[in-house]
């Protein structure tokens, strides 16, 4: 089945410091999102990503969908210690009777004030 | 606006034995996808709800079953519980008008652990 790897696993990084992290897929979505998950929390969505190549912003944070289809980053910038938390990328292939979205394992952040 | 809301939050049980967790959906929405999350994975799509039918199913057995009510609320029901089963389940709503952005609004999830 479909498979999301999201790297880096975990990253430990000082207040005010730039984020990225990436996803990458053996296959094409059409639609790639970001969400953030905070402890005893369910995931919020941050961004949501419908074309190729397409490049959004939602404040601190940008999000890119690769031009293959197979890979999507989100970066964010000047990071504030409510940054901490696990961020997960997900795949959709809407269309057709296909309602499911595939979640990457998550990379944790944890921001030292 | 009323988020999602799920309840029991915790819930201890052992195997062999039936759960249901219930969610209400988000005010505006008509459809609710429940999702398995193991501890230090990502969420894993279980089904989808859409005008009281199943939409979709990802690869669990068929002692996950679930409802959707008139009022988009919905049920998940496990059977014949395993130990492999203790996880957060996570309900999300969304609105689909024709097609499916996937942008999922999800409740704090219901903590079930099977001894």
């Amino acid at each position: 089945g479909q498979q999301l790897n999201q790297s880096p696993q975990s990253m430990f990084i000082q207040e005010g410091e730039d984020v990225s992290m990436n996803c990458t897929s053996s296959s094409i979505f059409n639609t790639w999102l970001w969400y953030k998950q905070d402890p005893g929390e369910g995931p919020v969505l941050l961004i949501a990503l419908y074309k190729a190549g397409e490049l959004t912003s939602n404040g601190r944070l940008t999000a890119q969908f690769g031009i293959t289809r197979k890979d999507s980053f989100l970066n964010i910038s000047a990071s504030i210690p409510s940054d901490v938390g696990i961020y997960f990328c997900a795949g959709l292939n809407s269309g057709g009777s296909n309602y499911k979205l595939t979640f990457g394992k998550g990379t944790l952040l944890t921001v030292n004030p | 606006e009323t988020g999602v809301t799920q309840s029991p939050t915790h819930l201890i049980k052992t195997r062999g034995q039936q759960v249901t967790l219930r969610c209400s959906s988000q005010s505006g929405h008509n459809t609710v996808s429940w999702y398995q999350q193991a501890l230090g994975q990502g969420p894993q799509f279980i089904f989808q709800y859409y005008r009281e039918e199943e939409n979709g199913r990802g690869n669990f057995p068929p002692r996950f079953s679930g409802l959707q009510f008139p009022n988009y609320s919905s049920e998940l029901n496990v059977n014949a519980l395993e130990l492999d089963d203790s996880a957060l389940y996570l309900c999300a709503s969304s609105l689909r008008t024709g097609g499916w952005t996937g942008e999922l609004f999800f409740g704090e999830g219901s903590r079930l652990t099977v001894l």
